[in-house]
């Protein structure tokens, strides 16, 4: 597809599992974002990869927060032993390069439900 | 976690009128500013953007002013339609400065009356 394709786009999971999130970006896009959105609210960012640059990780809440990026295409985020304040939608945007004014381009997310 | 999100600004119109949406930035060093639309459901979409050296910008149905001295940014949407019901955010970015990060707004709710 031509968009910022996410999976899955639902997951529920006990207290306690890891969960891992994928995300592909649109293709030839160099910088992909992570975000998290609670209900109502609005994105809080969570991490940054541009190219074969170190990440920017300033934003994940906590050490049991990981993400990875191959190159320039899919990127992972990991949740371990995860908690109910970790019920959000996470979601994955792409631009074209990270020079800041270009749009992000965002997928549908993740909806993430820790019972 | 914050409630205040909870209690999204609200603005409802009638299907046919204009919608204003309104945008108060935090930092005067901004000089790039995107509107996005999030219905139920989806991700956030692109809409229209606008650079510091522009105080107006036009689309398909849209405009978007940007005033810097109060540091303002408003989105119009004319003949607004019911498929124009989501939340409305905008974003901050300082481009100059080679960052990154997009800086978001807590969002507008847009009710559209048929």
């Amino acid at each position: 597809g031509a968009g910022v394709s996410q999976s899955p786009s639902n997951k529920v999971t006990e207290k306690g599992k890891d969960v891992e999130l994928r995300c592909d970006p649109i293709s030839g896009h160099t910088a992909l974002y992570w975000y998290r959105q609670r209900l109502g609210q609005g994105l809080e960012f969570l991490i940054y990869f541009q190219g074969n640059s170190a990440p920017d990780k300033s934003g994940l809440p906590s050490d049991r927060f990981s993400a990875e990026r191959t190159g320039e295409s899919v990127s992972t985020l990991t949740i371990q032993r995860t908690q109910q304040e970790d019920s959000a939608v996470y979601l994955c945007a792409s631009s074209l390069d990270a020079h800041g004014n270009q749009p992000q381009h965002f997928g549908d997310g993740t909806r993430l439900s820790i019972l | 976690g914050e409630s205040v999100g909870l209690h999204l600004p609200t603005l409802s119109v009638q299907e046919g009128d204009n919608s204003i949406i309104n945008c108060a930035y935090s930092n005067s060093a901004s000089d790039y500013f995107i509107w996005y639309k999030q219905e139920s459901g989806k991700g956030p979409q692109f809409i229209i953007d606008i650079r510091s050296n522009m105080d107006k910008r036009q689309g398909q149905r849209v405009t978007v002013l940007l005033n810097k001295t109060v540091k303002h940014l408003s989105l119009q949407i004319a003949a607004t339609q019911p498929g124009d019901s989501a939340v409305y955010f905008c974003a901050e970015n300082m481009s100059g400065a080679g960052s990154y990060q997009l800086t978001f707004g807590k969002g507008t709710k847009l009710s559209v009356i048929p």
